[in-house]
């Protein structure tokens, strides 16, 4: 069975730091590109940031580029979000998401599946 | 980057089919066969649907389909059922920079 199992989320300051892990199982890991993707309580999905299957292309939606840093370990078959200078509107669900058939960062096959999420909550 | 555009809300009774609209612009669903459509329940991870503007998974009831023109993608459930009731979501491949999915805002479906 295919699994995508997150980690590492939790209350933090404004300001502060944290690092999400996403533990994939079912699947040869590397040979697709990989997500996260976000949903603030009661609003809509927001994509956050992709990789391709050799971390060689990488992306950011703009609310987070310079400050999230998304990596894969192969080996491990994991994903990871590490986030830096947190804001109150980081607020969020992130789910882990595995792209259907594309591997590399050109092309778009539908998230399928997802993981369960875990919840970021960034507050004084 | 901005959201595609889809309406707020749609409804339809039981039986009868909806289509729900997801338009964005040259840079994303017109420019590429990168359309996909999610649904969610409340509580639950979202769902694939269709892929690639007309692709079902396995898996997927035949009722749903999608379509592609120009600048606007749509999602069609036909034969409503109550379990359709829930949020849908379209997004989209965009060249706005590299490497980027956008969504749209979700459509919340209410069978009545």
């Amino acid at each position: 069975e295919v699994q995508l199992v997150e980690s590492g989320g939790g209350l933090v300051q404004p300001g502060r730091s944290l690092r999400l892990s996403c533990a994939a199982s079912g699947f040869t890991f590397d040979d697709y590109a990989m997500h996260w993707v976000r949903q603030a309580p009661g609003k809509g999905l927001e994509w956050v940031s992709g990789i391709s299957w050799n971390s060689g292309s990488i992306g950011y939606a703009d609310s987070v580029k310079g400050r999230f840093t998304i990596s894969r370990d192969n080996a491990k078959n994991s994903l990871y979000l590490q986030m830096n200078s947190l804001r109150a509107e980081d607020t969020a669900l992130y789910y882990c998401a595995k792209d259907m058939d594309c591997s590399g960062g050109s092309c778009y096959s539908g998230f399928d599946p997802w993981g369960q999420g875990t919840l970021v909550t960034v507050s004084s | 980057q901005s959201a595609l555009t889809q309406p707020a809300s749609v409804s339809g009774s039981p039986g009868q089919s909806i289509t729900i609209s997801c338009t964005g612009t040259s840079s994303d669903v017109g420019g590429y066969n990168y359309v996909s459509w999610y649904q969610q329940h409340p509580g639950k991870a979202p769902k694939l649907m269709i892929y690639e503007v007309s692709n079902r998974p396995s898996g997927v009831s035949n009722r749903f389909s999608g379509s592609k023109s120009g600048n606007t993608a749509s999602l069609t459930i036909s034969g409503l059922q109550a379990e359709d009731e829930a949020d849908y979501y379209c997004s989209s491949y965009t060249s706005s920079s590299t490497f980027h999915v956008v969504f749209g805002g979700g459509t919340k479906l209410t069978v009545l």
